[in-house]
């Protein structure tokens, strides 16, 4: 299986902020990688496809970047809603493997 | 837009099997793939298996046993039924809609739905 790591677990922000998450694979998953983002109680919503492709109706502020295995998630200037926790996943192999999520919350 | 609603019993007694059903209103389900995902308490995602349009699945094989998905494309439905249940199924499950054209990205989810197994 496809082992996948995010770091850090958690984080402290503040409004206008940029925030930088990390996600590694435990081997090539090409850019078959999304992130999702999700908020208690709400169905988790799809920020990032293809490690770097905005999903539709996505604020710019969000982008993604892959490096080899390497993954990352930037926000540009954090804003109150974005204080959630944000989930790596990969397409590439059976089983599809979500990363353990990092929370991002509130300074 | 499509819409996915997920539906089935809240409550599960161990030993039994659970069955949930996804239901897409305003598309068809006959040109995606679909998946069923968990998140059990205090936990993070967990994939459980995704249904192809040409009828085929995958696993999660932790899972792999006990999982079988399908789908049902004259209702818009596909389904989730999990066998032999323990206190370790309960979480919140949410039904997805897999597209390939984004790399195989889950782009709409269901709100999700809470099983509790317990006697």
């Amino acid at each position: 299986d496809i082992q996948m790591t995010q770091s850090p677990s958690s984080l402290s922000a503040s409004v206008g902020d940029r925030v930088t998450i990390t996600c590694r694979a435990s081997q090539s998953v090409s850019t078959f990688l999304s992130w999702y983002q999700h908020k208690p109680g709400k169905a988790p919503k799809l920020l990032i496809y293809a490690a770097s492709s905005l999903a539709p109706g996505v604020p710019s502020r969000f982008s993604g970047r892959p490096s080899g295995t390497d993954f990352t998630l930037t926000i540009s200037r954090l804003q109150p809603e974005d204080f959630a926790t944000y989930y790596c996943q990969q397409s590439y192999d059976s089983p599809f493997t979500f990363g353990p999520g990092t929370k991002v919350d509130i300074k | 837009q499509v819409q996915l609603q997920e539906s089935g019993p809240g409550l599960v007694k161990p030993s039994e099997t659970l069955s949930l059903t996804c239901t897409a209103s305003g598309g068809s389900t006959s040109s995606y793939y679909w998946s069923w995902v968990r998140q059990a308490p205090g936990k993070g995602l967990e994939w459980i298996g995704n249904i192809y349009n040409n009828g085929g699945a995958k696993y999660n094989l932790s899972l792999k046993s006990r999982v079988i998905i399908s789908v049902d494309t004259s209702k818009n439905q596909f389904s989730l039924r999990l066998s032999f249940v323990t206190a370790a199924d309960t979480a919140v499950y949410y039904c997805a809609r897999v597209s390939s054209g984004m790399l195989d990205a889950m782009d709409v989810w269901g709100q999700g739905t809470t099983v509790t197994v317990s006697s």
